[in-house]
């Protein structure tokens, strides 16, 4: 089975704050993608990846930065925590395999809370 | 516009009730679709796929209207199990796997 791990369950983080989010998978997925979710608003991708050192803006990206060094690896910074990044986090893998018809699979989210 | 819109929920329905959920895409060159589901406080994990032909997986089936731009999700014989948010997801034709999600429909079934 495909496992998408992230750090964390649950941050509490003080404004202004430098915050990491680390995903990994297991699966040797190309492309991994950020997500945060809101009541209402449902998942926003905030930035995604197709390669190492590949990436690219999603909807939302202002605010944060990502780093893919390795290929298992996703990482999401907030520079400076804002209480209005309060959220929760997911990220999600999944394959290219030379067709779109792949499933994203999800970690386990990370409910950041920054006061 | 949003790229991916649902029908916002939410949906109370008895026990063995049939509930039709529908989705519309902004992005005629969207190539994959797929139904996720989620559970309160959880991950979403993937329902069903959609083909142009249409999918049937049990009670569940799934259509793809190219043409219109929907998607729809019919669930028969309704489970208090089903009670969950169901999200439509569409995988934009940008070359980068992007996955669009809507905002998710809610249902919840009742005794």
């Amino acid at each position: 089975d495909v496992k998408v791990t992230q750090s964390s369950r649950y941050l509490v983080k003080r404004t202004g704050e430098k915050v990491f989010l680390e995903c990994v998978q297991d699966m040797d997925h190309e492309n991994m993608f950020w997500y945060r979710q809101d009541p209402g608003l449902g998942l926003r991708l905030i930035y995604f990846s197709y390669d190492v050192k590949m990436k690219e803006k999603g909807d939302i990206p202002e605010g944060y930065s990502v780093s893919r060094e390795k290929k298992e690896r996703f990482s999401l910074i907030l520079e400076s925590a804002s209480t209005n990044q309060t959220s929760m986090y997911l990220c999600a893998s999944k394959a290219t395999a030379g067709t779109v018809r792949t499933e994203a699979f999800f970690g386990q989210g990370t409910r950041l809370t920054v006061v | 516009r949003k790229e991916v819109e649902q029908d916002p929920g939410p949906f109370n329905v008895p026990e063995g009730a049939t509930v039709a959920f529908n989705c519309t895409y902004s992005n005629s060159a969207s190539q994959s679709f797929f139904w996720y589901r989620q559970d309160c406080r959880k991950e979403p994990k993937l329902l069903m796929s959609v083909y142009s032909s249409g999918n049937e997986d049990g009670r569940f089936t799934a259509q793809l209207n190219r043409a219109s731009q929907y998607i729809s999700l019919l669930i028969r014989d309704s489970k208090l199990s089903d009670s969950a948010t169901y999200l439509c997801v569409v995988n934009s034709n940008s070359g980068y796997n992007k996955l669009i999600f809507g905002a998710g429909t809610r249902l919840a079934v009742h005794p």
